[in-house]
């Protein structure tokens, strides 16, 4: 079956470490994008990317850093500098960049300890 | 930038009573809006959308209709059971720039009783 998978669901930080969260998505999909969720709140974008080799800053970026070396992934870097990282992280993916709604990923929980 | 505004924020219904959630967007060349549900703990799942060519789109208990010049969309949900409570979030297609290419509203948490 196509999906999207993110990894690890749950993921630990200390203070002062970049972390990578990892995307995966074999619907062969030109755009990909990363969404922060916090508590009882909306989405907000990080970065997406709508083709290979390229990626633009969403709202969010600061903090944040992405690749996109090949179509099927896009990982995401939280840096030190990102002061807040622990949130909901979301990836999604569409089949192109125009009018296409996204598919999901299932999350990664990051937690700054 | 762009926006689209989501109400209500929160919402209870009894099981078997129908609910509508409204969005109003601001950027006139949007042409898509699709609804998405998230349960607690998961991402975000395609529950239903519309494109601006049509009025009004059913899947079983799930509707939507939209409003092009007024620039308002709507789910409605007739029926409701306990397995719909979840954040509902609508969203309208925009021209890329830091907010990507959708755009989504805050989302409604629904709550059904049974």
């Amino acid at each position: 079956d196509g999906g999207i998978t993110q990894s690890p669901k749950y993921l630990f930080r200390k203070e002062g470490q970049n972390v990578t969260l990892s995307c995966e998505q074999n619907l062969n999909h030109d755009a990909m994008y990363w969404y922060r969720q916090d508590p009882g709140q909306g989405l907000r974008l990080i970065y997406y990317s709508q083709i290979v080799n390229d990626f633009q800053k969403g709202d969010i970026a600061e903090g944040y850093s992405v690749s996109r070396e090949k179509k099927e992934s896009f990982p995401l870097t939280v840096t030190s500098a990102q002061k807040n990282p622990t949130a909901f992280y979301l990836c999604a993916s569409s089949q192109g960049y125009r009018n296409y709604g996204y598919t999901f990923g299932s999350g990664t929980r990051l937690t700054v300890v | 930038g762009e926006n689209v505004e989501q109400h209500p924020s929160t919402l209870s219904v009894q099981e078997g009573d129908s609910a509508v959630i409204k969005c109003t967007y601001s950027d006139s060349a949007s042409n898509y809006f699709p609804w998405y549900k998230q349960e607690l703990g998961k991402g975000p799942q395609l529950i239903i959308d519309i494109r601006s060519n049509v009025g009004e789109k059913k899947d079983q208990r799930i509707a939507v209709t939209l409003n092009k010049t007024a620039k308002h969309f709507s789910l409605h949900i007739t029926e409701t059971q306990p397995e719909d409570s979840a954040v509902y979030f609508c969203a309208a297609s925009i021209r890329g720039g830091s907010q990507g290419n959708l755009i989504f509203g805050k989302g409604t948490k629904l709550s059904v009783k049974p």
